[in-house]
């Protein structure tokens, strides 16, 4: 599976949007690009996946790079509850793991 | 909403002793995941399960764990005898499909003294 990076924290208004970035730019056409969060120390919470298309679902949307090597998880109205680790994991259409790296810390502050 | 139960929350317990795990996966999920997440680090992961075989594990499950499916519901993770470096947060996973999209529980923190 190919390497994600993503900054290491990032602050955000309430109530605006945050822009979470991923770089993937080892990624092969078959694997997908998943966004997970952690809130302390839970489990860790599915949020969207895409392929090469953009996704949007009731949580977030996903913008997929046309060349697929990076993406930007869009909360679009941060609140305090989404202060959380966010983890861009890349994932193979074989082989069942996820592999989590260190994610990105977003303090959404009041 | 279903959702991926594990049970306990807590568990404390002494160097050398067995614990088990539990976990009951959304019902109609078929591949059964454990990772784990030491405090301050990556979560990791340790066994996926499948038709009653583990399908692929990381050399973090050596022979001290185990999973079993006893039956229709639960899925266990056994540590036959715990070490110090077992504590940490013990997670269990599930999906539809192999390539399907993992849901996770809520996770049980293990503690060993």
């Amino acid at each position: 599976d190919a390497k994600t990076t993503q900054p290491p924290s990032m602050d955000c208004a309430e109530g605006r949007a945050a822009n979470l970035p991923c770089n993937h730019s080892t990624i092969s056409g078959n694997e997908y690009v998943y966004w997970y969060r952690q809130i302390h120390s839970q489990g860790p919470q599915y949020i969207i996946h895409g392929l090469k298309n953009n996704e949007t679902n009731e949580m977030a949307s996903l913008i997929i790079t046309e060349d697929r090597k990076s993406s930007t998880l869009i909360l679009p109205h941060a609140t305090l509850r989404d202060t959380a680790v966010y983890y861009c994991i890349v994932r193979g259409t074989y082989g069942n793991k996820l592999v989590f790296g260190a994610g990105t810390i977003l303090r959404v502050k009041s | 909403e279903p959702e991926v139960t594990q049970t306990p929350s807590h568990q404390v317990t002494q160097m050398g002793q067995e614990v088990i795990l539990r976990c009951v996966p959304i019902s109609n999920h078929l591949y059964f995941y454990w990772y784990r997440q030491i405090l301050g680090q990556k979560v990791e992961f340790l066994v996926s399960f499948y038709n009653n075989e583990i399908s692929e594990k990381s050399e973090i499950f050596d022979d001290q764990f185990s999973v079993e499916r006893p039956d229709g519901s639960n899925f266990t993770l056994k540590i036959r005898s715990t070490k110090l470096e077992d504590s940490a947060m013990y997670f269990c996973a599930s999906s539809e499909g192999q390539t399907e999209t993992q849901y996770f529980g809520p996770g049980t923190r293990l503690l060993v003294l």
